[in-house]
Formats: C-alpha cells, sequence, structure tokens
C-alpha cells in the first residue's frame, strides 16, 4: 500500500529565516506531487506540483520554491520566510485516477 | 483561482440527521470530488464522481453533478458525531494535473 510521509508536523521560524519542508512517498512510482497552503479557516491553495524529476510548476508567485531530487521525495524551501508564509502545509500525490492521498500537514508559524 | 465553492460555509445538525453540502463551479470539468478534512490533520479523499455521471453512492455518502447547472451536491446520511469535519469539493478540468479545490464546509454533528 502507498503511504505519504511529511516532516516535520510543526515548525516555528522567526522572519528571515530559511525553510525546508520535505515531502516522501512510498510504495508507488511516478507519482504527480503537490504542495498546497491552507490558511486557517479556508481552502486549499495549489503552489507547486510536480509530474517527474526535475518538473516543477509553480502556480502562485511567493517567497517559496520547490524541488523534486528524487521520485518519491518533493521539498518545499524558502530562503528567508515571511510572516505571511505562516499556515499549514500539506503534500499530496496521485496517480493517473486523479484522486489525490494528503499527508498529515506541517503547520508552520512564522514569528 | 477557487473554482469550486461550497455552501453552506458552515451546517451544525443532530446525529441522526442528514447533512447536505453543495458546491458550484464555473467551467468544464473531467470530475468532481469531494475530501473531508478533520480539524489539524490531511484531507481524506471521499468520492469522485466523473462528468458523465449523475450520481454517485459510497456507504453513507450519496452524490450527485448536474453539469449543466455546474454544481454538485454532497449527501451524508444518518450522521454520527464523528462525521464532524470540513468537507471539500475539487474539480478536474481537462488537459490538467491540478485539482482546484473550494474553501469547504465545516460540519459538526452534535451528539
Amino acid at each position: 500500500s502507498q503511504t505519504i510521509h511529511q516532516w516535520p508536523a510543526t515548525l516555528v521560524q522567526p522572519v528571515g529565516s530559511p525553510l525546508s519542508l520535505e515531502c516522501t512517498v512510498e510504495g508507488t512510482s511516478n507519482p504527480n506531487l503537490y504542495w498546497y497552503r491552507q490558511a486557517a479557516g479556508r481552502g486549499l491553495q495549489l503552489l507547486f506540483y510536480s509530474v517527474g524529476i526535475g518538473q516543477i510548476s509553480s502556480e502562485v508567485p511567493q517567497n517559496l520554491s520547490a524541488s523534486r531530487p528524487q521520485d518519491r521525495q518533493f521539498i518545499l524551501s524558502s530562503k528567508k520566510l515571511l510572516l505571511s508564509d505562516s499556515g499549514f502545509y500539506l503534500c499530496a500525490w496521485s496517480r493517473l485516477t486523479y484522486e489525490q492521498y494528503f499527508g498529515p500537514g506541517t503547520r508552520l508559524t512564522v514569528t | 483561482s477557487q473554482q469550486g465553492e461550497e455552501d453552506p460555509q458552515a451546517l451544525s445538525i443532530q446525529e441522526g440527521e442528514n447533512a447536505t453540502m453543495n458546491c458550484s463551479y464555473k467551467t468544464s470539468i473531467n470530475n468532481l470530488q469531494w475530501y473531508r478534512q478533520n480539524s489539524g490533520r490531511g484531507l481524506v479523499h471521499l468520492i469522485l464522481i466523473r462528468s458523465n455521471e449523475r450520481e454517485k453512492h459510497s456507504g453513507r455518502l450519496r452524490v450527485t453533478l448536474d453539469t449543466s447547472k455546474k454544481s454538485s451536491s454532497l449527501l451524508i446520511t444518518a450522521s454520527r458525531a464523528a462525521d464532524t469535519a470540513s468537507y471539500f469539493c475539487a474539480t478536474h478540468q481537462g488537459g490538467s494535473e491540478k485539482l482546484v479545490f473550494g474553501k469547504g464546509t465545516k460540519l459538526t454533528v452534535n451528539p
């Protein structure tokens, strides 16, 4: 069976510090991978998605970047965090059936 | 931009009652999906309905799709306290790897 992992679960970082959130998928190959951000009480905003290694599509111009160094690894990064980067970050994967499977999320608070 | 818009934003009912949530969207779709999110957790896929389907059932869930009105509804029958969560619709547009999520309906089922 497939599983998706995200870490860390929670993170408190000062403004201007770097960020690295990691997502890995097990039990499948060549998945589509997605990063979303969810503000409190809001819907999901798609940040990045990837259909293969090194292939990243950015949806929203922002302070963040994404990389896919391996088939089942997706990393969300920032060189300098802003207060507005606070939120709940979700990673997801999908295959041809289009259903997306989400990780447990990372709660990021920028102080 | 958010295509799916759920209605109502919040719904509070008693255990045993039925809960109905609606979703409207703007452009043509390949399929429409419903997801559930418990507080502070990742999303869980509930059901997918394709654009050529009108109704689909899964356990206590019933989803309808009206492509002429660009709308869908999710019915949860005989609700339980454990159904308390936020419910999101998401649309998959043709030729795209992306899902577009609505802002969700927050359902509270009181015991």
